[in-house]
């Protein structure tokens, strides 16, 4: 079953730019993670917020949370055509990863 | 050593072969999963295994069979698959059952013809 819902399902942007991608939710979690996934390959993780965090960064990224609503949103800073990729939020709850439907981006150079 | 190993990296199967996908990890993960994506669309659970027991069996039809030898293992062995079943099968492992992010393997691009 899927938990997560991204928004936009595409985005182009120009190198350079920020990019920022939303995930809404149905449940209760206990965390959300952000994986990136290069076309037709593996899945790596990025980060991981826990239900009681509201924001996190790591190196470009920052991440959100709001529990309230029920939402995530992933920022990559300066974007780079290597960033190029689909991007998918996966909430669990004592439970396996649930994964989004994903946000495809593209980095124009 | 972080990795998820999984061999083949491709596969073209008939309907009537018996085939296995393997998985391996050596980071001491006490949780494995096999995961089915289909292009464009985002992976769904198969399979997990915790502590080497299925513990979780998401209405899999009975052609995929997976299968935890030991604590690094994991094989999905398949027979009589359809076109539909067509996809890339993604092998996962995690250091638990939940909580925690969770390592991914290259995938296996099956094709089933």
């Amino acid at each position: 079953s899927q938990q997560g819902e991204e928004d936009p399902q595409a985005l182009s942007i120009q190198e350079g730019e920020n990019a920022t991608m939303n995930c809404s939710y149905k449940t209760s979690i206990n965390n959300l993670q952000w994986y990136r996934q290069n076309s037709g390959r593996g899945l790596v993780h990025l980060i991981l917020i826990r239900s009681n965090e509201r924001e996190k960064h790591s190196g470009r990224l920052r991440v959100t949370l709001d529990t309230s609503k029920k939402s995530s949103s992933l920022l990559i800073t300066a974007s780079r055509a290597a960033d190029t990729a689909s991007y998918f939020c996966a909430t669990d709850a004592n439970t396996p990863l649930v994964f989004g439907k994903g946000t495809r981006l593209s980095v124009i150079a | 050593d972080t990795e998820v190993t999984q061999t083949p990296k491709h596969l073209v199967m008939g309907m009537t072969n018996k085939k296995s996908l393997k998985c391996e990890q050596h980071m001491g993960h006490r949780a494995m999963y096999w995961y089915k994506q289909k292009a464009k669309k985002p992976p769904e659970l198969m399979f997990v295994y915790s502590y080497e027991k299925l513990s979780i069996n998401e209405s899999v039809p009975s052609r995929f069979s997976p299968e935890c030898p030991n604590s690094s293992l994991l094989n999905l062995h398949l027979h009589a698959l359809q076109p539909e079943d067509s996809a890339l099968y993604l092998c996962a492992s995690s250091q638990d059952y939940a909580n925690t992010e969770a390592f991914f393997g290259q995938g296996t691009r099956l094709t089933v013809v």
